[in-house]
Order: C-alpha cells, then structure tokens, then sequence
C-alpha cells in the first residue's frame, strides 16, 4: 500500500543553521509528493509540491526534489529562522481513480529554531 | 488565512454521546475532505466528497458519517463517542482540476471525557 516515512523529531537547531527533514515513501504508481506545515494552534498549510520525477518544489527558502530511484522527497533550508518553528508533514496523493487527493501523511516532525 | 471555515472551534462531550462538525469550504471548491489528526495515529484521511456525492473513504468508523450539502459545506457526525475519539478533525477543501492542492481548515479539537 501507499505510506510515508519521515524522521522522528523533534528537530532543535539554531538559527541560521541548515535544515534537513528526510522523507521516504511507498507508492504503486507515480505519487504526487508535498510538504504541509503546521503552526502551533493552526491548520496544515501547503508548503510545497512536486508532482513528478526530478521536479523540485519550492517556496520561502524550502525545496524538496522528488527523487524516484530512492523514493525520496527530503525538505531542505540553507538558513532556519525562529518563525520556520512549526511542524512539517511529508504527504503524497496517489495518482490514480477515486484515490487522487485521498492525501497520506507521514507522522509529522516538530522543529524548534532558537534564537 | 487559507478560507476554509470549521465550527466550532472545541467540543467537550461524554462518552456514548454524538456531536456534529462543520466545514465551509473555500468559495468555489467543490471537493471537502476530512481527516482525523491524533496523537497515536497520525493523520488520517477519513472520507472526501465531491459536488454533494461521496467520492472516496478512508479510515473512517462506522459510527462516523459526513455529508455535504446543496450550498458545499458538510458535515462530520461522530456517534457513541469512545474516549479514543478525542482527536483534531481537520477539513480541507479543493478545485476539482487540482484534487491534490487541498487547503486546511484551523479544525475542531473534540475532546471525550
């Protein structure tokens, strides 16, 4: 079946460092991939996308590249603020019939910047 | 600010009792969707539904249930609440053209004492 592996957190870095959060996933086909964040207190928010191989999503400083030899979609910053404090879902949505949209998240990592 | 609207915000209810969640979704999606965030499961998609018609499930129990109305939004009900309900329920909702670009509600934190 279609599943999502992401690192366990919690992540604590230091601002300005740089930040990796690894994503894996399981799919039959050819998945669309995301990063959804989530702010304390808030609803998830679409952070980025890629929707095939090789594509790379990006948005505020994020990217992602949809890796389909390793099925791998690992999010990456250069330079991590204070505000980036949040939690990170990797998500895909496989891309066949009924089940496209039907978003399969992995289990969430919770990263804290400090100042 | 993503447009989508959840009412209400928290819900304190007992065990075996049954309570209602609403969703409004963006102005013209016609797609909702309605997932179920706990803490030992994750996030899980529980059911979608497209034009007043549902679409697809997922992991939802039976003593759950949704619909979506003439005027888009919908409903969750849950029934014979257990204590293991107690979780967030997110709505989200989406155009047709892009099923996979789906815009969260802020939810509605049940809790089941």
């Amino acid at each position: 079946g279609n599943s999502v592996t992401q690192m366990e957190g919690p992540v604590t870095l230091s601002e300005e460092a740089f930040l990796t959060i690894n994503c894996t996933y399981t799919a039959t086909g050819y998945p669309s991939l995301f990063w959804y964040v989530q702010y304390p207190g808030e609803g998830l928010q679409l952070l980025l996308k890629a929707t095939k191989a090789d594509d790379k999503g990006s948005n505020k400083g994020f990217e992602a590249t949809y890796r389909k030899e390793t099925t791998s979609f690992h999010l990456e910053k250069g330079s991590v603020q204070v505000s980036d404090s949040a939690v990170y879902f990797c998500a895909l949505s496989p891309n066949y019939g009924g089940s496209q949209g039907n978003l399969i998240f992995g289990k969430g990592t919770k990263l804290s910047v400090k100042p | 600010d993503s447009g989508v609207t959840q009412t209400p915000k928290h819900l304190i209810t007992a065990t075996g009792q049954r309570v209602t969640l609403r969703c409004s979704p963006r102005s013209g999606d016609l797609s909702v969707y309605w997932y179920q965030q706990s803490l030992d499961q994750g996030l899980q998609f529980l059911i979608q539904y497209y034009n007043g018609e549902e679409r697809a499930k997922g992991n939802i129990l039976e003593r759950f249930s949704a619909q979506q109305f003439p005027d888009l939004h919908s409903e969750l009900n849950l029934s014979s609440l257990e204590l293991g309900d107690s979780a967030l329920y997110f709505c989200a909702s989406s155009v047709e053209s892009e099923r996979d670009t789906q815009y969260f509600g802020p939810g509605t934190r049940l809790t089941v004492l």
